[in-house]
């Protein structure tokens, strides 16, 4: 058991508006990771972090901007949702070798 | 050319069968690779890695062809609660931090 709840689940919103989505930890992992899913994709890492304070943008970052202010915590931003950010949204923890997912979000922006 | 790619299928497998699928990737540099399986609707989890020599972890094998640049993943004596879709993942060379995600292969296995 990763020890990983993300908020919210589910939420819908529209095109412009800023969204925050939750990623929340039980265990003290240095590493934690935001992934979009996508319908023929892979899941595609948009950005990491390796410590408190310390984040770095992945294969697909733009549009999207993260905070880690507490171990434990990981806040993926959208700041001007548009409609090609409508996917699910997975948040991980571990080692890049060994990773444990979250339940996701799903995101729809209208 | 995709860096890492598997068959979608679905694969329609009898229950008590046994299947295997592949996946290729592009970077004959990569090192470590694993396959990872997703419920519908669910987040992925890591079944199981994939070493050199292979990996067997009861039904599964997991095999490693550098040569010609792929994986494999063997399922026997499928059981209905193998229906999942099993996710390619490597490590590129490139970062120590990031995995390329195959898109995934759909396994239905019928009673």
């Amino acid at each position: 058991d990763a020890g990983i709840t993300q908020s919210p689940r589910h939420k819908v919103t529209e095109t412009g508006t800023p969204v925050t989505l939750r990623c929340h930890q039980t265990e003290n992992h240095r590493y934690m990771y935001w992934y979009r899913q996508d319908p023929g994709h892979g899941l595609r890492l948009i950005h990491y972090s390796y410590g408190v304070k310390d984040t770095d943008k992945g294969e697909v970052s733009d549009g999207y901007s993260v905070s880690r202010s507490k171990t434990e915590d990981f806040l993926l931003t959208l700041e001007s949702a548009t409609s090609s950010q409508t996917s699910v949204y997975f948040c991980a923890n571990g080692a890049p070798t060994e990773q444990y997912f979250g339940p996701g979000t799903r995101l729809t922006v209208t | 050319r995709k860096e890492v790619e598997q068959d979608p299928g679905p694969f329609n497998v009898p229950e008590g069968a046994t299947v295997a699928f592949n996946c290729t990737y592009s970077n004959s540099a990569s090192q470590s690779f694993f396959w990872y399986r997703q419920d519908c609707r669910k987040e992925p989890k890591l079944l199981m890695s994939v070493y050199s020599s292979g990996n067997e972890d009861g039904r599964f094998t997991a095999q490693l062809n550098r040569a010609s640049q792929y994986i494999s993943l063997l399922i026997r004596d499928s059981k209905l609660s193998d229906s999942a879709t099993y996710l390619c993942v490597v490590n590129p060379p490139w970062s120590n931090y990031q995995l390329i995600w195959g898109a995934g292969t759909k396994l239905i296995i019928k009673p």
